[in-house]
């Protein structure tokens, strides 16, 4: 079946620093590719997607690239901040047979 | 009031007790889900409604009871829980899975249950 791995975390960042979230991907066919984002107290939101082979997903300074020839959809941010301390899932949906999601990525950024 | 909306937002009960989560979109989608969120475990996929229909029960046991009476709102009941089952629990809805499919799940705040 579909799965989703990412690494597991948690990942502690100075302000400023770089990010990557790797996230690789097993699917029958070619998956539509999602970032959810979990703020502390909130329910998960969409932070970014990508539909196809070499699309990329950017949104509030993320981007991520769906590579189909490494399976992989890592989610990278060049100067991250306080405000971006969160959970982070990799998800992966084949036109909507089965939505699945990675096991989340705990983000701590310190001032 | 937009997007989806989960009450109540806090819950705690006994084992004995009967309960109910709800949930409600605001987003005129066609699809509705619930999944559990617990400490250090991936989300777990509960229930999935389309067109008020339930279209997917992962094994989940009958102490968990959905109920979709229409295309806005879904509700979970809750009988005889175990310590084991406190988590928080997410509503999510989607236009899809018939027809119109955008790959997007809008989430709500989710509500955070606890078993004594």
């Amino acid at each position: 079946g579909n799965s989703v791995t990412q690494m597991e975390g948690p990942v502690t960042l100075s302000e400023e620093a770089f990010l990557t979230i790797n996230c690789t991907y097993t699917a029958t066919g070619y998956p539509s590719l999602f970032w959810y984002v979990q703020y502390p107290g909130e329910g998960l939101q969409l932070l970014l997607k990508a539909t196809k082979a070499d699309d990329k997903g950017s949104n509030k300074g993320f981007e991520a690239t769906y590579r189909k020839e490494t399976t992989s959809f890592h989610l990278e941010k060049g100067s991250v901040q306080v405000s971006d301390s969160a959970v982070y899932f990799c998800a992966g949906d084949n036109y909507g047979q089965n939505f699945v999601f990675g096991p989340g990525t705990r983000l701590s950024v310190l001032p | 009031e937009t997007g989806v909306t989960q009450t109540p937002r806090h819950l705690v009960m006994g084992m004995t007790n009967k309960k109910s989560l709800k949930c409600e979109q605001h987003l005129g989608h066609n699809a509705m889900y619930w999944y559990k969120q617990s400490a250090k475990k991936p989300l777990e996929l509960m229930f999935v409604y389309s067109l008020e229909e339930r279209v997917e029960n992962n094994s989940v046991p009958s102490r968990f009871s959905p109920e979709c009476p229409n295309s806005s709102h879904l509700f979970l009941h809750l009988h005889t829980l175990q310590p084991e089952d406190s988590a928080l629990y997410l509503c999510a809805s989607s236009q899809g899975r018939a027809g119109g499919y955008t790959g997007e799940l809008f989430f709500g705040e989710g509500s955070r249950l606890t078993v004594l």
